[in-house]
């Protein structure tokens, strides 16, 4: 079974950028999308982009498009999500899940909060 | 605003069926397959649902998911207290070429 392991929370001050990492394990990194999707405090969840590992392709929702990066490093199955700019609005937790076919895994999560 | 439209709540007694309904258009729901996530306070979704109307293994029978057109469903049977949890309805957009999620329904066992 393959399980997601993310980095701790963080504390930034606006103006910031903080990078989440998300580790896969128990099966082949290559063979699925990770995905980063934020919930910000009682609101719904909100897809960020992806990307397609064994291809190195990504994807953004227009959001993020200027101040998002999702990379993944093959040879360790780590994928990570950089925000830039951060404002007070980026305060969520930010969840990696993985994609194989219609099926997806989920990291538990990480608290980001942005506060001066 | 969510692409995918839910209602913000949903409430039904132990034992009881209750559905959860999930809204889109033909660029999401119309032309892609519906999967349904299940949220406890403080954790991190798990896959309820996927691919419309299947489970994925350990996820109980009593949970069924169903699609029509641009619409999707989600049923809980023989509801039990531990249902008590906040139901995601997510497919992929062609037109925006994003994965678009619902709003979120906080379903109370009464």
């Amino acid at each position: 079974q393959v399980q997601m392991v993310q980095s701790g929370a963080e504390v930034k001050k606006p103006g910031s950028s903080v990078k989440v990492s998300c580790k896969v394990s128990g099966d082949t990194f290559s063979s699925y999308t990770i995905n980063w999707v934020r919930q910000a405090p009682g609101q719904g969840l909100e897809w960020m982009g992806r990307i397609i590992p064994i291809l190195g392709v990504t994807n953004y929702a227009q959001t993020f498009q200027d101040r998002g990066t999702i990379t993944a490093d093959k040879s360790t199955g780590t994928a990570y999500m950089d925000l830039t700019s951060l404002r007070s609005e980026d305060t969520a937790v930010y969840y990696c899940a993985a994609f194989k076919g219609a099926l997806d895994y989920w990291g538990q999560g990480t608290l980001v909060t942005v506060s001066s | 605003q969510s692409v995918l439209t839910q209602p913000p709540s949903a409430s039904g007694t132990p034992g009881q069926r209750v559905t959860v309904s999930c809204s889109g258009s033909s660029s999401n729901i119309g032309s892609n397959t519906v999967n349904w996530y299940q949220q406890f306070p403080g954790t991190a979704p798990k896959l309820l649902i996927y691919s419309d109307n299947r489970r994925p293994s350990g996820v109980p029978d009593r949970f069924s998911g169903s699609k029509s057109g641009t619409s999707a469903s989600l049923a809980i049977s023989g509801l039990q207290s531990d249902d008590e949890a906040d139901y995601h309805c997510a497919a992929w957009d062609d037109g925006l070429n994003v994965r678009v999620f619902g709003g979120g329904t906080k379903l109370t066992v009464l």
